[in-house]
């Protein structure tokens, strides 16, 4: 099966600065990853997801970059604002009914 | 439009004693998730169906547990004898369709077992 490793688990950062969570996958043929978010006590909800065919995407402060050759995807935050204070999940997906994987999640602290 | 509601939303049960927990997809989506989200751990898929057929149940401990979506609507998750380990929130999902589509999550089924 897929083996995800999400780095780092904690992160913390000052309101304004920027975070980056770097997510790594085994399975080759994984073709879409995405990141969740979850609020302590809440669901998960999906935040940002990219394609393969696809290296970059962007909305507003969330970019995800993709790198197929390494085998993993980062998600970044820009000018983070306490709200964005989660866990965030990585979840690749592979096969034909992208099933996907969940990493441990990390957990990011934005101290206003 | 409705979420995915789940029931009951808490339930605490004595090791050994059967569980079952109900899942209702938002209405249309074809897809449908059972994962099992021990606390500080992500969630882990134990079955995914595509309407009333199996995809993938490959991490589902099938002495103890066991999953049925007989319409291909609502579904049910059941753990029989349940043990001090199953404590977890149980989360189900559903999709629309069984591509790319954002996966949306119901609040979780929090289980303490005794």
């Amino acid at each position: 099966g897929e083996n995800v490793e999400q780095h780092p688990s904690t992160l913390s950062v000052q309101e304004g600065d920027s975070a980056v969570i770097k997510c790594t996958y085994s399975d080759s043929a994984s073709n879409y990853f995405p990141w969740y978010k979850q609020e302590l006590g809440k669901r998960p909800q999906l935040i940002i997801d990219i394609r393969s065919n696809v290296g970059e995407k962007k909305d507003q402060r969330i970019a995800v970059t993709l790198n197929k050759t390494a085998k993993h995807f980062s998600l970044h935050i820009t000018e983070t604002q306490p709200e964005d204070s989660a866990v965030y999940f990585c979840a690749p997906s592979s096969g034909g009914s992208y099933i996907p994987t969940f990493g441990r999640g990390t957990s990011l602290i934005v101290h206003p | 439009e409705a979420g995915v509601a789940q029931s009951p939303r808490y339930k605490i049960i004595e090791k050994r004693q059967s569980v079952a927990f109900w899942c209702n997809p938002i209405s249309g989506h074809a897809t449908l998730y059972w994962y099992q989200q021990i606390l500080g751990q992500g969630p882990k898929l134990l079955i995914q169906f595509q309407n009333n057929g199996v995809v993938d149940d490959s991490q589902l401990p099938k002495d103890r547990f066991s999953a049925e979506r007989l319409k291909g609507v609502d579904s049910t998750l059941k753990i029989q004898p349940a043990k001090l380990e199953d404590s977890a929130v149980y989360l189900c999902a559903s999709k629309l369709g069984q591509g790319k589509e954002t996966q949306y999550f119901g609040p979780g089924t929090r289980l303490l077992v005794l």
